[in-house]
């Protein structure tokens, strides 16, 4: 079984330039999960969408972050404009429905801001 | 709002040895979940091992095993006979029950390293 992807890897930008991040999660999950985990620190969760809604995005800086599940599959998050404070891993994770189902990760993508 | 806390930013243990890693956690909520997961150099992160905070009895998968303290607030994780495959950054995870939210509250981590 084909895990959670993720595109790019990697990414260096300048500041206030804009990124976007996608995440094509297991076959068959209805939800989907982005975090962002600073250096040296856990994960924090961004935006959870189940199937093509969204669930939770009260940690979302809704002013320069955006997320999207279109079709209730792959996922794009985007920021708009970068700011240092952005530079982290992006992991997105997926879990068959939600709650306590086992979510399981990508491989992440490493944001630079410069 | 949920708090997670490791003490402890590094462990070493040698290999074949058993090792526990800490974890305290804070909430007022009755039914929750806890989660030890595991992330290598690589990045991708995976789940160890879950536990239920209605079930008395330890969870256990091979050679990992928590110590569950309810009335403490206290989710230990013990990794027995260490392997090299175990060195990875290990985080201690809540998630409020009863609901569809899978929102997982994470600890700041604990970077353990085994020696050969």
């Amino acid at each position: 079984e084909a895990g959670v992807a993720q595109s790019p890897r990697y990414k260096i930008i300048e500041k206030r330039q804009s990124v976007a991040f996608w995440c094509n999660p297991i076959s068959g999950h209805a939800t989907l999960y982005w975090y962002q985990q600073i250096l040296g620190q856990g994960p924090k969760l961004l935006i959870q969408f189940q199937n093509n809604g969204v669930v939770d995005d009260s940690q979302l800086p809704k002013d320069r972050f955006s997320a999207e599940r279109l079709k209730g599959v792959d996922s794009t998050l985007k920021i708009q404009p970068a700011k240092l404070e952005d530079s982290a891993v992006y992991l997105c994770a997926s879990s068959l429905w939600g709650g306590k189902d086992t979510q399981y990760f990508g491989p992440g993508t490493r944001l630079t801001v410069l | 709002a949920q708090t997670v806390t490791q003490s402890q930013p590094e462990m070493s243990v040698q290999e074949a040895e058993t090792v526990t890693l800490s974890c305290t956690y804070d909430t007022s909520e009755n039914n929750y979940y806890l989660f030890w997961y595991k992330q290598p150099p690589s990045r991708q992160m995976i789940l160890v091992i879950r536990q239920e905070a209605y079930k008395q009895q330890n969870a256990t998968e091979n050679r990992f095993s928590v110590n569950f303290q309810k009335a403490a607030k206290s989710f230990s994780l013990k990794i027995s006979d260490s392997q090299l495959g175990d060195t990875a950054m290990y985080f201690c995870a809540f998630m409020r029950g009863g609901t569809s939210y899978g929102k997982l509250t994470f600890g700041q981590g604990t970077i353990l390293t085994v020696h050969p």
